[in-house]
């Protein structure tokens, strides 16, 4: 089984400013994909970045990177130029990859992350 | 296009009835999961239905079923309520989950179960 642990229960970062979310994992998979997820009070959870674990590229997508060290099987998110609006829970996600049809994400507790202005 | 959509938003009820929530998956998607999150935790999975068959189950009592329709929409039946399974209940949808290829799941809004 996997587990997902986030220790940061809640963070703040003053708007423009760069703030790195940690996230740490366990698994026997070789396979497997990362996620972040971003939750705002609205409830509706969106994907922020993937990470596919053969790839050594971090990924980044626009302000959000990702710091993927396998061997640690640590993956922790960076915002830079943080905004009012990156105001929300983040949930770090593990997906083992493989055939069929299943697709069972595995979350950690998430971080609150709150931007101030 | 609209998204993932789930009914009804809010919910009470009492310990020991039944509910039944309902999903609609985003138009050309065949997969749908259910998610359980409890305040102040993360999603736990429930249910993943694919082609109408179940595709896999986490770790919940018998009390929660599920069924996919042949529109792929989806219900999660909840029999003998808890006090306990107050929370909010997400369902996603993709594409089916080929080898090798990895899809992006698309989540609803969820429904606010509150059991008194």
């Amino acid at each position: 089984a996997q587990t997902v642990t986030q220790s940061q229960p809640e963070m703040s970062v003053q708007e423009a400013e760069t703030v790195t979310l940690s996230c740490t994992y366990d698994t026997s998979e070789s396979n497997y994909y990362l996620f972040w997820y971003k939750q705002p009070p609205s409830r509706q959870m969106i994907l922020v970045i993937r990470q596919e674990a053969y790839k050594q590229q971090n990924a980044t997508e626009n302000r959000f990177s990702v710091n993927f060290q396998k061997a640690a099987k640590s993956f922790s998110l960076k915002i830079s130029d943080s905004q009012l609006g990156d105001t929300a829970m983040y949930f770090c996600a593990f997906m083992k990859r493989g055939g069929g049809s299943n697709y069972k994400l595995t979350f950690g507790k998430g971080t609150l992350l709150t931007v101030n202005p | 296009d609209a998204g993932v959509t789930q009914s009804p938003t809010h919910l009470i009820k009492t310990r020991g009835q039944h509910v039944t929530l309902r999903c609609s998956p985003i138009s050309g998607h065949k997969s749908v999961s259910w998610y359980q999150q409890v305040l102040g935790q993360g999603p736990q999975f429930i249910f993943q239905y694919y082609e109408k068959e179940e595709r896999g189950r986490g770790n919940f009592p018998d009390r929660f079923s599920a069924r996919q329709f042949p529109n792929y929409s989806s219900e999660l039946n909840v029999n003998a309520l808890l006090l306990g399974d107050s929370a909010l209940y997400l369902c996603a949808s993709s594409f089916p989950f080929r080898t090798g290829v990895n899809t992006e799941a698309f989540f609803g809004q969820g429904t606010r179960l509150t059991v008194v």
